[in-house]
């Protein structure tokens, strides 16, 4: 079964530093998808990757997917406070409809 | 767009009862989706509907566990002799249908509490 897993799993970080979130899939997978979460809110989707190699890139998050080494990152530039947040990465197995969602990553950027 | 709708917000029952929340999709969205999270935990795949059709379903839901999307329009979700192991964030998504790239736009959630 399909298994999604990020890291790290809490991240506490200074304004103004770049930092990179990681999230592993373990078999083969059409599309990934990162979401934000804010404490007590539901989930807003950020960006939907669907081939080898895709960026997008919004603001202060950049989104990258290498298919071939089943791994997609979310960098971060020059944290600013309000990017505080759980950020979730999901998969969906080919031929299914099905998402599975990493564990979270929970970033705190410290003023 | 008015968003992705859910009720009720809150649910309190108790050990036993059986519960029934409703989604209601952003108009012009086919698919919809239902997902439970747990504190700390990402949100778990329940079921996916297109249009009214359900088209898949996690082995995860028991048969205690029943969704509906009668005219393909707003959803149901009933959960039956509910237990504590229930109490969880009932979330809700929809997206457009067709490229395969359409964001999906989720609900504020409905929260159970199972004593």
């Amino acid at each position: 079964e399909l298994k999604v897993e990020q890291n790290p799993l809490f991240l506490s970080m200074q304004e103004g530093k770049n930092y990179t979130i990681y999230c592993n899939y373990s078999t083969t997978s059409d599309r990934l998808y990162w979401y934000r979460q804010d404490p007590g809110k539901s989930l807003e989707s950020l960006f939907v990757l669907l081939s080898n190699g895709a960026v997008k890139q919004e603001g202060r998050l950049m989104a990258s997917l290498d298919t071939k080494a089943r791994l997609s990152t979310l960098h971060i530039t020059a944290a600013v406070h309000d990017l505080s947040a759980t950020y979730f990465c999901a998969v969906v197995t080919s031929g299914t409809y099905k998402y599975i969602f990493g564990t979270g990553t929970r970033l705190k950027v410290l003023a | 767009d008015t968003g992705v709708s859910q009720d009720p917000r809150h649910k309190i029952t108790k050990r036993g009862q059986n519960v029934t929340f409703r989604c209601d999709p952003i108009s012009e969205h086919n698919r919809l989706y239902w997902y439970r999270q747990t504190l700390g935990q990402g949100p778990e795949f329940l079921t996916y509907f297109q249009n009214e059709a359900q088209l898949e379903k996690s082995r995860l839901l028991s048969d205690r566990f029943s969704a509906e999307r009668p005219k393909g329009s707003f959803s149901t979700l009933e959960i039956q002799r509910t237990e504590q192991g229930d109490s969880a964030m009932y979330l809700c998504a929809s997206s457009p249908g067709g490229e395969r790239q359409r964001k999906q736009f989720f609900g504020p959630g409905t929260r159970l509490t199972v004593l």
